[in-house]
């Protein structure tokens, strides 16, 4: 079992619809959690981080972490065309410089 | 502020031929990473190094060597290629203060 499962998708959304992405883990001793979005052809760039369990918003995008359930989620809300991008979560066990455990990432399309 | 930047973008060898991927980072960051993304696979870790003078192996280190040449610039050797390590090459920096990871634009490399 890979330490980090996540559906790979395609994800195809209308636009203006709420999207939920998910990723489960299998290690608890992560305690940091990370979602990246990446465009086709393009490096990972980060979106939301959050340490331990708990709700975190920006925008339009809000992260869930449930570490009793080693779960976490991404919601996108009034989706947009130019969400259309694979998202990939990320974690990490302890803080400094340990380096990122990825999920497969998830292909996302927003459609007009 | 350039971020971080790789070199090349793209390339070409014959099984086994040698080369060495270079990536530099103008944000004074002092831990560096290198990913490899392949399809179906997500990204994963070969080698790091948490600050100049050290170096440490990922998750795929076999058949990759590292260089951390100073605070700035971390390099990825392959000393023999081979069509397994046909890849996209993403070096990474990290932002302790942010606690982000900030990810070049990566290397195509093509391993024939």
């Amino acid at each position: 079992q890979k330490e980090v499962e996540q559906d790979p998708g395609p994800l195809s959304v209308p636009e203006g619809a709420i999207v939920s992405l998910n990723c489960t883990y299998s290690n608890s001793a992560f305690q940091y959690f990370m979602w990246y979005r990446q465009y086709s052809r393009k490096g990972p760039e980060l979106l939301m981080y959050t340490y331990s369990s708990g709700n975190k918003e920006d925008g339009r995008f809000t992260a869930q972490v449930d570490k009793s359930s080693k779960y976490i989620s991404l919601f996108i809300r009034d989706s947009q065309p130019s969400d259309s991008a694979t998202y990939l979560c990320a974690m990490r066990r302890g803080g400094g410089a340990d380096g990122l455990t990825f999920g497969k990432g998830t292909h996302l399309i927003i459609q007009p | 502020n350039a971020g971080v930047t790789q070199t090349p973008k793209f390339q070409v060898l014959k099984t086994g031929q040698s080369m060495t991927l270079q990536c530099a980072q103008d944000m004074n960051h002092n831990s560096m990473y290198w990913y490899r993304q392949d399809p179906g696979m997500g990204l994963r870790l070969i080698y790091y190094s948490a600050s100049e003078g050290t170096t440490d192996k990922g998750e795929v280190p076999n058949g990759y060597n590292v260089s951390r040449l100073n605070k700035r610039e971390f390099s990825l050797r392959l000393e023999s290629a081979a069509p397994s390590q046909t890849s996209v090459y993403f070096c990474a920096s990290f932002d302790r203060s942010q606690e982000t990871q900030y990810f070049g634009p990566g290397t195509r490399l093509l391993v024939l």
